[in-house]
């Protein structure tokens, strides 16, 4: 069946603008989970969508980034006026269910801010 | 804060051998471990799970190990083919948190 998709699979931004990425996360699934990577290393948490819940937003690292989740399915992360070291992959992820599950990942989005 | 891994260390097997790649964690209320892979340019593909009442899990041609003792978790993958090259992270669950750790290379000579 499908995976999660993401779009735009890359995006070349400049400095101080807004941009928006797109997860559309495997059918069925309820909790959906924003990762970034930069080179070479982890993946670092962003925020969780887990149902009708508030989602968790524990790992934004400022208030330029938010993220909202429709209809309990696709999300759209947002970054405001972006900076530089937002250059990064951004990674979605979907599971049945909040924490004991596998997650199944995206491509991710390789964000570039010149 | 709690972590998985400190570094991202590079593993070379020659094809054919067995590949061992660890993890450490350290928090020990963690409940669910999960092995991930990472190819260039694609999102990590699930591998392998273990929960903390196992000590160890197979699947094909891989191995998952557990020691809660000193909270280590290892990945073992038998006849290590060119395919497996790629990035392992190791990620530990507790409540609804999961953490991942940096990774390991492998890289599969021929």
């Amino acid at each position: 069946g499908a995976g999660v998709s993401q779009s735009p699979s890359n995006k070349v931004t400049e400095k101080g603008k807004d941009v928006e990425l797109r997860c559309d996360p495997i059918s069925g699934h309820t909790a959906l989970y924003w990762y970034r990577q930069s080179l070479g290393q982890g993946l670092e948490f962003l925020i969780y969508f887990q149902g009708n819940s508030a989602p968790d937003k524990s790992g934004l690292p400022s208030d330029r980034f938010s993220a909202e989740r429709t209809g309990g399915s696709v999300s759209t992360l947002t970054i405001q006026r972006t900076q530089q070291e937002d250059s990064a992959v951004y990674l979605c992820a979907s599971s049945p269910w909040a924490g004991r599950y596998e997650q199944y990942f995206g491509p991710g989005t390789r964000l570039t801010v010149t | 804060g709690e972590s998985v891994g400190l570094h991202l260390p590079t593993l070379s097997v020659q094809e054919g051998d067995n590949s061992i790649i660890n993890c450490a964690y350290s928090n020990s209320a963690s409940d669910y471990f999960i092995w991930y892979k990472q190819e260039s340019g694609k999102g990590p593909q699930f591998i392998i799970d273990i929960r903390s009442n196992m000590d160890k899990r197979q699947g094909q041609r891989v191995t998952v190990l557990l020691n809660k003792t000193v909270k280590h978790l290892s990945l073992q993958i038998a006849a290590t083919q060119p395919g497996d090259s790629a990035v392992y992270f190791c990620a530990e669950s507790y409540g609804q948190n999961f953490v991942f750790g940096p990774g390991t290379r492998l890289s599969v000579l021929p």
